[in-house]
């Protein structure tokens, strides 16, 4: 696609229950990056896939966050029961870069997922 | 511990004038630094990057500039246009395809 696409917009939900987002990236963009704001803070990384290398986890805050790229393209990032505290925006963003490559990383992102927990 | 930090949340500048949003940095393995421009329920888009071997890089109204040895960047906006209001983000990263850091943010607020 023409940009990196992110749904849903908005998602309300109750304590304790679990949620899915999804990120469409860029067509051809190899790398995808998963990042989350809350409220008055900045971007915090999540987690981070390159190609078909074993993602880049280290940002996850707790093993209630899942993700995967299915097919190298698409990527799905679960939270299971959800807190209050995971209330933010999601984002996601994707890169042509390959790790090889010199310059800068420059992540286009999507619109994100505001997601709220009740 | 915060890699990157933006220690002004807010600013306010009139317009046609310049604007400069400061941004220090600790990690002294960072290689390359970006600035993002972020409107209100849209992600943020990328606006100007720098190398941390240069000292300066510009792009029409925009110019970054980079002290390595006080770790410290600023981007200028010169002149300065109420479309330009936005939280901008400084981000930093390391070589290779490590994850951006970012910073909190600092609002511009540019009056007519």
């Amino acid at each position: 696609g023409a940009g990196v696409s992110q749904s849903p917009s908005n998602k309300v939900t109750e304590k304790g229950k679990d949620v899915e987002l999804r990120c469409d990236p860029i067509s051809g963009h190899t790398a995808l990056y998963w990042y989350r704001q809350s409220l008055g803070q900045g971007l915090e990384f999540l987690i981070y896939f390159q190609g078909n290398s074993a993602p880049d986890k280290s940002g996850l805050p707790s093993d209630r966050f899942s993700a995967e790229r299915t097919g190298g393209s698409v990527s799905t990032l679960t939270i299971q029961r959800t807190q209050q505290e995971d209330s933010a925006v999601y984002l996601c963003a994707s890169s042509s870069r390959s790790g090889t490559k010199s310059g800068a990383n420059v992540l286009t992102f999507g619109a994100g997922s505001r997601l709220t927990v009740l | 511990d915060q890699q990157v930090k933006q220690n002004s949340p807010s600013l306010s500048v009139q317009e046609g004038r310049i604007s400069i949003l400061n941004c220090d940095y600790t990690n002294s393995m960072f290689d390359y630094f970006l600035w993002y421009k972020k409107y209100p329920a849209e992600g943020p888009t990328f606006l100007i990057s720098i190398s941390s071997i240069k000292d300066k890089n510009e792009d029409g109204r925009f110019t970054v500039f980079l002290n390595k040895s006080a770790k410290h960047l600023s981007l200028h906006i010169v002149p300065s246009q109420p479309g330009d209001s936005a939280v901008y983000f400084c981000a930093a990263s390391e070589a290779g395809n490590t994850p951006l850091v970012f910073g909190k943010g600092t609002r511009l607020s540019v009056i007519a």
